[in-house]
């Protein structure tokens, strides 16, 4: 089964850009499947961040935008926030099996200096 | 508004069984493809269950066999029943609504995103 990697970790200063990154595989990402990204504050459940690969839900600061190329797909957080500091994990879907195979990457802290 | 509710979580030996209940409110359940998608402690999400608005349901291979999906429409309600559990099963297990989405060409977003998530309740198998 294919696997979303995303780096552990990241962080930033309040008020700078951080990236996290999402990679995946010509199965998944590679083969035109959208990706979500999910935000976890400390101790509750995720909160849709962005879905198909570039749009904001409502309510969701333009701050945080998201793209995808290739096999790729990265979230953007510009003007850094205290209250950004959270779990942040990309979601996809793998064809290379049969059945239903939603993916989640595995996770990325960030910390807000 | 949209609310789901889980219940049923708990401590129970390896082998054991438990049945998870999601309590949806401020949408029909069945109109929806609904999932469960669990955390171990400390670890990242891993998607458990859906089982789609038309009534068919898939499994992760991880659990396959074991665990059962299913809803109950008068009630608005979805369930995991979970068998034969494993340490490795022990996580917070979130019922989570998926929504139909669309980009700005009309095409449906895929995966389908989801769109709420319940608090979550703990499971925790352990002898």
């Amino acid at each position: 089964q294919s696997v979303l990697t995303q780096p552990p970790s990241v962080s930033g200063a309040p008020g700078q850009r951080v990236t996290i990154s999402c990679t995946g595989s010509s199965s998944d990402i590679g083969a035109g499947y959208d990706v979500q990204w999910y935000q976890q504050l400390p101790g509750t459940a995720p909160k849709l961040l962005i879905f198909g690969n570039t749009y904001r839900p409502s309510g969701v600061p333009d701050r945080f935008s998201g793209s995808k190329s290739g096999t790729s797909a990265s979230l953007a957080i510009t003007g850094l926030q205290a209250e950004d500091e959270a779990d942040y994990y990309c979601q996809s879907y793998d064809n290379s099996l049969s059945g239903w195979n939603v993916l989640f990457g595995g996770g990325t802290k960030l910390t807000v200096l | 508004e949209v609310q789901l509710v889980e219940s049923g979580g708990g401590l129970v030996q390896p082998g054991g069984s438990l049945r998870l209940s999601c309590a949806a409110s401020g949408f029909i359940v069945s109109t929806n493809d609904m999932s469960w998608v669990r955390q171990a402690p400390g670890k990242g999400l891993e998607w458990v269950s859906v089982i789609h608005s038309g009534g068919s349901p898939d499994y992760a291979d991880s659990v396959k066999g074991r665990f059962t999906i299913s809803r109950d429409s008068s009630r608005n309600m979805l369930y995991l029943q979970m068998n034969s559990l494993r340490v490795e099963d022990t996580a917070v297990y979130y019922c989570a609504r998926l929504h139909d989405y669309y980009d700005s060409s009309g095409q449906p977003i895929r995966p389908s995103p989801i769109d709420y998530w319940g608090q979550g309740t703990l499971v925790t198998v352990s002898s």
